[in-house]
């Protein structure tokens, strides 16, 4: 079964940091791949998504992520980070058309002001 | 307009007791999803309708029991409430787009706690 790995539970940082979060999915096939956004108390939200073409996908809020399939990775980036910032971060996958998109455990991310 | 409305938004009862939860989406989606998030925030599917048909089920005990009337509305029903069942209930739709899935729009979550 396809699985989806956050590696960092918890991500402290400083305002203007720069941020990487990983991501790494096990399916091996053709890939949907998300990056969502829950802030404190509130809903999920979509900061980007790749499905095809450039590898490089960039996103709301500043927020990028590059796909590499050889090492089936999905991370996101923001090359300076807000306190605004401050939220957990999941990474999602499927497989396609009908399949359900499975979450990662998610990144708490804290920044300090 | 709130894109997918869940109600209610909190939920406090007793071990035992049944409740439902309700879900409308007004974006013309086709899909529409249940997912648990618990006190870890790991986020797990439980249902998926297309188009009122029921299209995933995953291993979620039989005291669940989600019914859409139609493609706007995806209920869930919970019997017999468990400690275990705390948690937020989210809803969430999507629409395939050129043969892929297209993002997920999630509702505010109906946080449930189970005494």
């Amino acid at each position: 079964a396809q699985s989806v790995s956050q590696h960092n539970h918890h991500v402290i940082l400083s305002e203007a940091a720069s941020l990487e979060l990983g991501c790494n999915y096990s399916y091996g096939g053709t890939v949907n791949l998300f990056w969502y956004v829950q802030y404190p108390g509130q809903h999920l939200q979509l900061l980007l998504k790749y499905f095809s073409g450039d590898p490089l996908v960039k996103g709301i809020k500043g927020f990028e992520a590059e796909f590499i399939k050889s090492k089936f990775s999905f991370n996101l980036r923001k090359p300076s980070v807000q306190w605004s910032d401050t939220a957990e971060y999941f990474c999602a996958v499927n497989k396609g058309a009908g399949d359900k998109i499975i979450f990662g455990k998610g990144t708490r991310l804290h920044i300090l002001p | 307009d709130t894109a997918v409305s869940q109600t209610p938004k909190y939920l406090v009862t007793q071990m035992g007791n049944d409740k439902s939860i309700k879900c409308e989406q007004n974006l013309g989606h086709d899909t529409m999803y249940w997912y648990k998030q618990d006190s870890k925030k790991f986020l797990k599917i439980m249902f998926s309708y297309n188009n009122k048909e029921l299209i995933i089920n995953e291993t979620v005990p039989n005291r669940f029991s989600p019914k859409s009337p139609d493609k706007a509305h995806l209920n869930l029903h919970i019997n017999s409430l468990e400690l275990g069942d705390s948690a937020v209930y989210f809803c969430a739709s999507s629409q395939v787009v050129r043969g892929r899935d297209g993002e997920l729009f999630f509702g505010e979550g109906s946080r449930l706690t189970v005494l």
